[in-house]
C-alpha cells in the first residue's frame, strides 16, 4: 500500500529529446505528488508538484501527466538539455492524518543522462 | 538559515562505534524528516519530528537507531553499535507544516561504516 513504482531504472536521452519517466502508485489515500530532481552529492530539490485535481501541471519544460484511475504519473521533460542530467525521484504522500505514510514515499530514481 | 543545515558531510566509522549525525533545519519550520538514502534503494522515510515530539518511531530500522530534537530546532540522529549494512546517505529535509508544504532537503551525511 506504500510502495511507489517508478521506471525506467536508467535513461539516456538525445539533446533537444522528450524525457519521459513513469510512476504507480497503489495507496489511494495519497494525494500529493511531488517529483524531485537531485545532482550528485546534493539533496533532492523539488522539480514540480501535482495534486489529483487537475490532470496535468506545467512548468516551463517540465510537465506532470496524472492518471487517477490508473493511478499513474508521469514527468516530461522537453528539449531535454545537458543541464537536466541528474536522478530523479517521483513521490507521494497524504496531506490527511491517518492517510498513510507521515514522509513522502519515494520512487527508486531514475538516472537521466542528456547526450550533447 | 538561509537552507536546511546537516553535518558532518561525510563520516567514516569503525563497525561497532557509534555515530551522531545531525540536522538543522530551516528556521522557523516546525517538520523536520530523517531519511536514508541507499544506493539503488530511493529515499526510505525514517522518522518525522512535529515540534519535539516524534509521533512514530516505527520507521527506524532498528532499536539501535534513535532520534531527538531539541528546542524545535535541531536534530540529531544517533546509530549505535554502526554495522556495515547502516552504510548510506542520511538525509534531513524541513517544512513549515507537517503534510501540506514543501518539504526542504539538506545535503545529507555520507556514512561508511568499514
Amino acid at each position: 500500500q506504500q510502495q511507489v513504482k517508478q521506471s525506467p531504472q536508467s535513461l539516456i536521452v538525445q539533446k533537444g529529446g522528450i524525457s519521459i519517466i513513469n510512476c504507480a502508485y497503489e495507496n489511494t489515500a495519497f494525494d500529493y505528488f511531488p517529483w524531485y530532481q537531485q545532482f550528485p552529492g546534493k539533496g533532492p530539490a523539488l522539480l514540480i508538484a501535482i495534486r489529483p485535481d487537475v490532470s496535468e501541471k506545467k512548468e516551463g519544460r517540465f510537465t506532470i501527466s496524472f492518471n487517477k484511475s490508473a493511478k499513474q504519473f508521469s514527468l516530461h521533460i522537453m528539449d531535454s538539455q545537458p543541464g537536466d542530467s541528474a536522478t530523479y525521484f517521483c513521490a507521494a504522500r497524504s496531506t490527511n492524518s491517518g492517510g498513510g505514510a507521515d514522509g513522502l514515499t519515494f520512487g527508486k530514481g531514475t538516472h537521466l543522462i542528456i547526450q550533447p | 538559515g538561509a537552507g536546511v543545515s546537516q553535518s558532518p558531510s561525510n563520516k567514516v566509522t569503525e563497525k561497532g562505534k557509534d555515530v551522531e549525525l545531525r540536522c538543522d533545519p530551516i528556521s522557523g519550520h516546525t517538520a523536520l524528516y530523517w531519511y536514508r538514502q541507499s544506493l539503488g534503494q530511493g529515499l526510505e522515510f525514517l522518522i518525522y519530528f512535529q515540534g519535539n515530539s516524534a509521533p512514530d518511531k516505527s520507521g527506524l530500522p532498528s532499536d539501535r537507531f534513535s532520534a531527538e530534537r531539541t528546542g524545535g530546532s535541531v536534530s540529531t540522529l544517533t546509530i549505535q553499535r554502526t554495522q556495515q549494512e547502516d552504510s548510506a546517505v542520511y538525509l534531513c529535509a524541513s517544512s513549515l507544516a507537517h503534510r501540506n508544504t514543501e518539504a526542504f532537503f539538506g545535503q545529507g551525511t555520507r556514512l561508511t561504516v568499514v
